[in-house]
């Protein structure tokens, strides 16, 4: 059973339009909630993270934010480019576990120009 | 730097074929990981490696073993390959621990697709 639940599991958003991705965890334990990147035939990259001490973080276009309360959080892909399109993932961990990474099922999004 | 890489990119078993994956990586990185990641699912953690000649279980062992000679590089190996170990592999690595909350980043590897027939 995974313990991060990802939703979609795709979307397809004009060019300049925003995406966003929710996920949901249970374990009040998790204090590191990284998002990562996959391009098509390529390995997962580290996009952005946050920690429950802030309720949101942002990056250039890429914020997420965090609902401790809710044991949400979200990504947040603003004026979305065509070179945005690949799979995110969020992921969750547990500052005991030994970089143990609890990954989401992963959201396709397409940017259509 | 050449970051993490994995040999072989793609290979096809038939069934009670036994292969072993390569990872290496250039970073001088105490933690290395092996993970599967199949549709639907995620990436899930096979085995992990906190230094030279440890190993331990991640979440989806059976079937696997993993080996640590040297801090660079990180095998995985199939003994009996079976069609439910169909999927692509990345093997990843981090530096350290990093502090009590855990701020690593890991650094993935392009990925082994493995088929077995």
């Amino acid at each position: 059973q995974q313990q991060v639940k990802q939703s979609p599991q795709s979307l397809i958003v004009q060019k300049g339009g925003i995406s966003i991705i929710n996920c949901a965890y249970e374990n009040t334990a998790f204090d590191y909630f990284p998002w990562y990147q996959q391009f098509p035939g390529k390995g997962p990259a580290l996009l952005i993270a946050i920690r429950p001490d802030v309720s949101e973080k942002k990056e250039g276009r890429f914020t997420i934010s965090f609902n401790k309360s809710a044991k949400q959080f979200s990504l947040h892909i603003m004026d979305s480019q065509p070179g945005d399109s690949a799979t995110y993932f969020c992921a969750a961990n547990r500052g005991d576990s030994w970089g143990k990474l609890q990954f989401g099922a992963g959201t396709q999004v397409v940017v259509t120009p | 730097n050449a970051g993490v890489t994995q040999t072989p990119k793609f290979r096809v078993l038939k069934t009670g074929q036994s292969m072993t994956l390569l990872c290496a990586q250039d970073m001088n990185h105490e933690y290395m990981y092996w993970y599967r990641q199949d549709p639907g699912m995620g990436l899930r953690l096979i085995h992990y490696s906190v230094g030279e000649g440890t190993t331990a279980k991640g979440e989806v062992p059976d079937g696997y073993n993993v080996s640590r000679l040297k801090k660079q590089n990180f095998l995985l190996g199939l003994e009996s390959a079976a069609p439910s170990q169909t999927s692509v592999y990345f093997c990843a690595s981090s530096y350290s621990r990093g502090t009590v909350t855990s701020t690593d980043t890991q650094y993935f590897g392009p990925g082994t697709r493995l088929t077995v027939l």
